[in-house]
């Protein structure tokens, strides 16, 4: 079954730290770039990371640089982002998602996964 | 950065009527444009890519079209599963940074 499947959040306090992780299957994982993809509670879409099919290329939202950091393990097929120093305002879903090759779009998202930071 | 405004945020309409969603990028985005509709609870789902390329599986009576800096998203003829969030989406070209418009909320009338 192609599908991507988020774990690891849960509730943190400010100013630590979560790993989350995506699984991927049904589908060839490392021929991908995959992205980690976030939204507040009745908020919009936010774009946190990308990692090109092979983890060479990283990039993300000047937003997000320094505290968090993407990575991704083919031979496992599994997308990670390392969180730190979280924030009250990093509370949200936080979805992985598929780069479609050569489109500039997300053609496969996974479930999400609820990162909630309160004391 | 690329902005995306979309309008308007809230669209109020009836079953079997026609939905127009605008999607106004800050600068031009050539074709590069995408569009999802996201339901209560659920992940986002991509239905057009390139401007207008419906993605696999995504009915007809949605389509795409524009370029440049504005765009449109249409539902010919509203069923019950359309009513959502609809989000347009772009990347720009160096640095890569995806970027999403803020939603229109397509709700029953």
């Amino acid at each position: 079954q192609v599908q991507l499947v988020e774990s690891g959040g849960g509730l943190v306090k400010p100013g630590g730290s979560l790993r989350l992780s995506c699984a991927a299957s049904g589908f060839a994982f490392s021929d991908y770039y995959m992205s980690w993809i976030r939204q507040a509670p009745g908020k919009g879409l936010e774009w946190l990371s990308s990692i090109s099919s092979s983890g060479s290329n990283i990039y993300y939202a000047d937003s997000m640089k320094g505290r968090f950091t993407i990575s991704r393990d083919n031979a496992k097929s599994a997308l990670y982002v390392q969180m730190n120093s979280l924030r009250v305002e990093d509370t949200a879903v936080y979805y992985c998602a598929r780069e479609m090759s050569i489109r500039l779009a997300f053609d496969m998202w996974g479930q999400g996964t609820m990162v909630t930071v309160s004391s | 950065e690329i902005v995306l405004t979309q309008s308007p945020a809230t669209l109020s309409l009836s079953p079997g009527e026609r939905a127009t969603l605008s999607c106004r990028a800050s600068q031009s985005v050539r074709r590069y444009l995408a569009w999802y509709q996201q339901k209560p609870g659920q992940a986002p789902r991509l239905l057009i890519y390139d401007a207008s390329n419906r993605a696999t599986g995504i009915p007809a009576r949605f389509s795409g079209s524009g370029s440049g800096t504005d765009f449109t998203l249409s539902i010919s003829s509203l069923e019950p599963e359309d009513f959502a969030v609809y989000y347009c989406q772009q990347r720009s070209n160096w640095p890569p940074v995806w970027v999403f418009g803020g939603g229109t909320k397509v709700e029953i009338k």
